[in-house]
């Protein structure tokens, strides 16, 4: 049972690149979000997902892109990197939208230049 | 939008030592959760708190759900070098899930 796996594990990009992170997860949990991490500021929620053909704007939407196509995946795109999306970025997914115990990936380290 | 504050930012200790944390919010949280992140891996729940002024231990790691259902505290008994890592408190209020900043815990042995 792999639980939520993120690729890639690191990625540098320069700036106006466009690029997909990738995560997947076997637990068939209905709800996923994405969250990225930045020094002193914890972990801030990008965009969620309540189940397959279902996503909603999180705390830090702008310039993030995601779909949720099947309940195992959900990708998260870059449209025009900018240096202000260095960040590490974490997948997490849960039974459902009101579990509040997340199962998070194990990260993808973005540098944009 | 709801915040969490969480203190210590840092901790540097012995081996041995306990530690303890907290964090606090101006508003009021139905649940309250601990994680710990390695380095290098993605945050793992520690402990859930559910109900306010609950007590719930987990091995060495205790943690408390404050009374006015605004504040939570960890304490970590006895640590050990593979207690390092980042503690990040987070607090949900309806749907929403709020993460504190995060303790930097090191151990040294």
């Amino acid at each position: 049972n792999a639980g939520v796996t993120q690729t890639p594990k690191f990625q540098v990009l320069k700036t106006g690149q466009s690029m997909t992170l990738q995560c997947a997860q076997d637990m068939n949990h209905e709800y996923m979000s994405w969250y990225r991490q930045d020094p002193g500021m914890g972990l801030r929620l990008i965009h969620y997902s309540v189940g397959a053909g279902i996503t909603d704007q999180g705390e830090v939407p702008n310039g993030y892109n995601v779909s949720r196509s099947t309940t195992e995946d959900f990708p998260l795109r870059l449209l025009s990197a900018a240096p202000s999306q260095t960040s590490v970025y974490f997948c997490a997914s849960s039974y459902d939208y009101s579990n509040e115990k997340l199962f998070f990936g194990s990260g993808t380290q973005l540098s944009v230049l | 939008g709801q915040q969490l504050n969480q203190s210590p930012q840092s901790m540097f200790i012995q081996e041995g030592e306990d530690v303890s944390m907290n964090c606090t919010s101006s508003s009021i949280f139905n649940t309250w959760l601990w994680y710990k992140q390695d380095p290098g891996e993605g945050p793992v729940l520690l402990i859930a708190l559910y109900k306010a002024g609950e007590l719930t231990s987990n091995g060495r790691l205790t943690a408390q759900f404050g009374i006015t259902r605004k504040d939570s505290f960890l304490n970590i008994s006895a640590s050990i070098p593979s207690d390092v890592g980042i503690y990040f408190c987070a607090g949900t209020s309806g749907s929403r899930l709020t993460f504190g900043e995060g303790t930097q815990l090191t151990v040294n042995p």
